[in-house]
């Protein structure tokens, strides 16, 4: 039972340009959401998060945006650099408990 | 200010032995977690720790999976006789008391099992 679904695999984006990247969830008891990015060989690093309470959080180039309604929430990073290129994974978590569920995550490549 | 140090990076086992991995969180970190990668899955939760405390343990299979975290040294995940199935990325994380956002995560350990 897969709570968190990231429903595209990898994406390509041409540099300056916007990536957005979606992931949907199932459980209605999820109030805390965070994306991290991983590069290979390497653990993944929080990128940043939201509160259920809220509906847009931003952070520089990247901006995450939630619709608890259609149990959405979606990461713009604006503009894309090559640096960028990475697996993002998006994750979530229920009442302040520090158990968190990660999607499959999406491959992103920003090309030069 | 060391982040979370994951020992070995790559361990290969062949089947039936036993594998343990270790993880020191970061310096006033006291939450420890373990999570498995499958080749093309996302990470799965295993195990929630704290010092001398399991908290939750969901996510671990029911048989030649377990962890500790004793009260002096680093966390420990072992898994007995080892099958194929065991092969994957394992990464620990941990957090400070309280703080549920920013896992800070290690570079993982990579299980071969051949």
């Amino acid at each position: 039972d897969q709570q968190v679904k990231q429903n595209s695999p990898s994406l390509s984006v041409q540099e300056g340009r916007i990536s957005i990247l979606n992931c949907d969830y199932t459980n209605s008891m999820f109030d805390y959401f965070l994306w991290y990015k991983k590069y290979p060989a390497e653990g993944p690093t929080f990128l940043i998060s939201i509160s259920s309470i809220k509906d847009k959080n931003e952070d520089g180039r990247f901006t995450v945006f939630l619709n608890k309604s259609a149990k959405h929430l979606s990461l713009h990073i604006v503009p894309s650099q090559p640096g960028d290129s990475a697996v993002y994974f998006c994750a979530a978590s229920a009442g302040g408990y520090q158990k968190v569920t990660f999607g499959i995550g999406t491959k992103l490549q920003v090309i030069p | 200010n060391a982040g979370v140090m994951q020992n070995p990076r790559h361990l290969v086992r062949r089947r039936g032995q036993e594998a343990r991995l270790r993880c020191s969180p970061m310096k006033g970190h006291s939450h420890v977690y373990w999570y498995r990668q499958l080749p093309e899955e996302g990470l799965k939760f295993m195990v929630y720790l704290q010092k001398e405390n399991i908290i939750d343990e969901s996510g671990m299979p029911k048989e030649r999976f377990s962890a500790e975290f004793p009260k002096e040294g680093p966390s420990i995940l072992r898994i007995q006789q080892v099958v194929r199935g065991d092969s994957a990325a394992y990464f620990c994380a941990s957090s400070p008391l309280g703080e549920h956002y920013g896992y800070t995560f290690g570079s993982g350990t990579r299980l071969t099992v051949v």
